[in-house]
Formats: C-alpha cells, sequence, structure tokens
C-alpha cells in the first residue's frame, strides 16, 4: 500500500530535549516536505526537499533541521525543543514534478507537545 | 510571499452544491493549483488540481480563471461526510516555497 508513515505519532517531552520525528514514504517520490499546523494558523512548511541531499527551508524553518541521505526519508529534527514548537507535525511527498504542487500524500501527523 | 484568502466557514445542506472560493496573488506561474480536504486528526488528502480553465473528476470540479488570481473548489450534491476543512495549495513565483490557504470549515447538515 502506498503511504506515508510518521514515528512516533503522539510525543511529549520537555525543553531542550533533541528529538527526531521520523518520515518514510514508499512510493518512490523525488519531493518530501514537513508542515505544522496550529489552530488559527494553518498548515506552514517547515522545510522541503526536492531530491536526495537537497533540502530547503520553508515558511518557518527556525528551530528545525532535515536530512535527505536517502530517497525513501525525512527526518524533521529539533536540536532543543521549546514550548513553541508544540503543534501537530506533517510529513507529505510527491511525486515532485510540479515543485510540490503536484499531488501530495500526507503522513497521519504526529503530536508533539513541549513542556 | 503569495498570500491566499478563504472563507473561514461554510453551512450547507446535504444535496446542495458548494463552491469555495480561494484568493491568491503573486503565486507561480507554472505550477499547479491544488485542494485537499482534511477531517479532525488525520493529515490533508487530495481533492483536485488544475493549471488553468476548468478540471472535474469524480469528486469535484475546479474553476481557475485566466489571470490564476483565484480558485474555486465546487463540490456537487455535498453529504454529511463532506464536513471538513478545505484548504487550497499554491506555489510562490518568487520563492518556489509552497502556502497553504487559511482553510475553509465546512458543515454539512442534514
Amino acid at each position: 500500500e502506498a503511504q506515508v508513515t510518521q514515528n512516533p505519532r503522539y510525543l511529549i517531552t520537555v525543553t531542550g530535549k533533541k528529538l527526531t520525528v521520523t518520515c518514510s514514504q514508499n512510493m518512490n517520490h523525488e519531493y518530501m516536505s514537513w508542515y505544522r499546523q496550529d489552530p488559527g494558523l494553518g498548515l506552514r512548511q517547515i522545510y522541503y526537499s526536492m531530491n536526495v541531499e537537497v533540502t530547503d527551508k520553508g515558511d518557518v524553518p527556525e528551530g528545525y533541521k532535515v536530512s535527505r541521505k536517502e530517497k525513501r526519508n525525512f527526518p524533521l529534527i529539533l536540536e532543543s525543543p521549546s514550548p513553541n514548537q508544540t503543534s501537530l507535525y506533517f510529513c507529505a511527498s510527491s511525486s515532485g514534478l510540479a515543485g510540490g504542487t503536484d499531488t501530495q500524500y500526507f503522513g497521519p501527523g504526529t503530536r508533539l507537545t513541549v513542556l | 510571499l503569495a498570500k491566499t484568502t478563504q472563507p473561514i466557514s461554510m453551512d450547507s445542506y446535504e444535496g446542495q452544491e458548494v463552491n469555495i472560493t480561494c484568493s491568491h496573488n503573486n503565486i507561480a506561474t507554472n505550477d499547479y493549483i491544488t485542494w485537499y480536504q482534511q477531517f479532525p486528526s488525520q493529515g490533508p488528502r487530495f481533492i483536485i488540481q488544475g493549471y488553468k480553465t476548468k478540471v472535474t473528476n469524480e469528486v469535484a470540479s475546479l474553476f481557475i480563471p485566466a489571470d490564476r488570481k483565484s480558485s474555486t473548489l465546487s463540490l456537487p450534491r455535498v453529504s454529511l461526510s463532506d464536513t471538513a476543512v478545505y484548504y487550497c495549495l499554491v506555489g510562490d513565483r518568487n520563492t518556489d516555497k509552497l502556502i497553504f490557504g487559511t482553510g475553509t470549515r465546512l458543515q454539512v447538515f442534514p
């Protein structure tokens, strides 16, 4: 089954404790992206990757890192999480033929709480 | 940066046609305009995309005027299961960043 998986689905952590949210897709997609969703602010892009070893900042990259060492994986790293990073995070992938505006497939989401 | 505007909410009754418009300026000239549906606690799900004029699939139609400064998602004969939040997605002309619309919460009543 074609899908995007994220782990963990739920995470409660404390300020400053490094964490990684994994994202994996099995559709051989070139384009992968991370979003955060907050009430009243909608979905905002954090980082995206057009291909392996190519990553770019989205709208709200501060406080996040990503890597794209393999085509299928695109982990999101929070080196020193802060409470304002409490949010619902989505990973997505697409073929990349239209710069990400082609059909994106979203993961189930990771709800992160930073105390 | 491209700016998008959608109505915050809309109400409808089962069987009616619903039209949701997204205004978007400064969008990339060669990218699609895409619409997504999102249910609570789930990731957005693709509905339809288009480049210009009109596109129709089995669930919706999308109308895009020649200037591409707006797009209208049309849902024919909505049902209770269409109650969700609907987002447009565009690419910014200058930065290639993706910008989601503000989202429209559609409530369908029996």
